[in-house]
């Protein structure tokens, strides 16, 4: 079992609608890193938080600490926004800097 | 700024032959790392540098050799290509606030 686990693994909406990605982690972490990665494209650092909420345009993440879980929210999706976005771990030892990836979720954004 | 370089952006390799991918930040950070992603396997750290001088392995080391050269440089050496090593390869780095920037890619193929 992965330490990270994302869902779903693909996701097909149509443009507007609201979208929502998991992330569940087992280990203890400090933080929690969300990646987008386009089509035979680059990573991109999205954001990285250890509690509550950041908002970037029409991205949101949000953490619980205490249930291991992480979400980020497209607010009125667009077909430029199918990527595949990646949450990893950052764990808790101070000084241990190795994220543990999830393995993706693709996002299809259909106009 | 150019962020996080990386050469070359394509390589086609046959068994046996080695080659250096080379990798340049100059984001001033101490942290460099170099990561595989396979299809369906997610991102897979190879080896990773907490500071000029310093390596250390991460999941999948073996076939592969780095040097950090000085702060702003990390190569990842194969010294004897095999075919599954084919694969894109993609160097990162992160500063004190352990977020990872990651340089453009480079797809290797092994034949």
């Amino acid at each position: 079992k992965n330490e990270v686990e994302q869902s779903p693994q693909n996701l097909t909406a149509q443009e507007g609608e609201f979208i929502t990605i998991n992330c569940s982690y087992s280990v203890g972490i400090s933080a929690l890193h969300w990646l987008q990665q386009h089509p035979g494209g680059g990573i991109v650092s999205l954001f990285m938080l250890s509690s509550g909420k950041k908002k970037h345009g029409r991205l949101i993440a949000t953490i619980n600490i205490q249930e291991k879980h992480s979400s980020l929210h497209i607010t009125a999706s667009h077909p430029r926004d199918s990527a595949v976005y990646i949450c990893a771990a950052l764990p808790h030892n101070f000084g241990n800097e190795k994220l543990t990836f999830g393995t993706g979720t693709r996002l299809t954004i259909i106009p | 700024n150019a962020g996080v370089t990386q050469t070359p952006k394509f390589q086609v390799l046959k068994t046996g032959q080695s080659m250096t991918l080379q990798c340049a930040q100059d984001m001033n950070h101490n942290s460099m790392y170099w990561y595989r992603q396979d299809p369906g396997m997610g991102l897979r750290l190879i080896y990773y540098s907490a500071s000029e001088g310093t390596t250390d392995k991460g999941e999948v080391p073996n076939g592969y050799n780095v040097s950090r050269l000085n702060k702003r440089e990390f190569s990842l050496r194969l010294e004897s290509a095999a075919p599954s090593q084919t694969s894109v390869y993609f160097c990162a780095t992160s500063g004190r606030t352990y977020e990872q920037y990651f340089g453009p890619g480079t797809r290797l193929t092994v034949t």
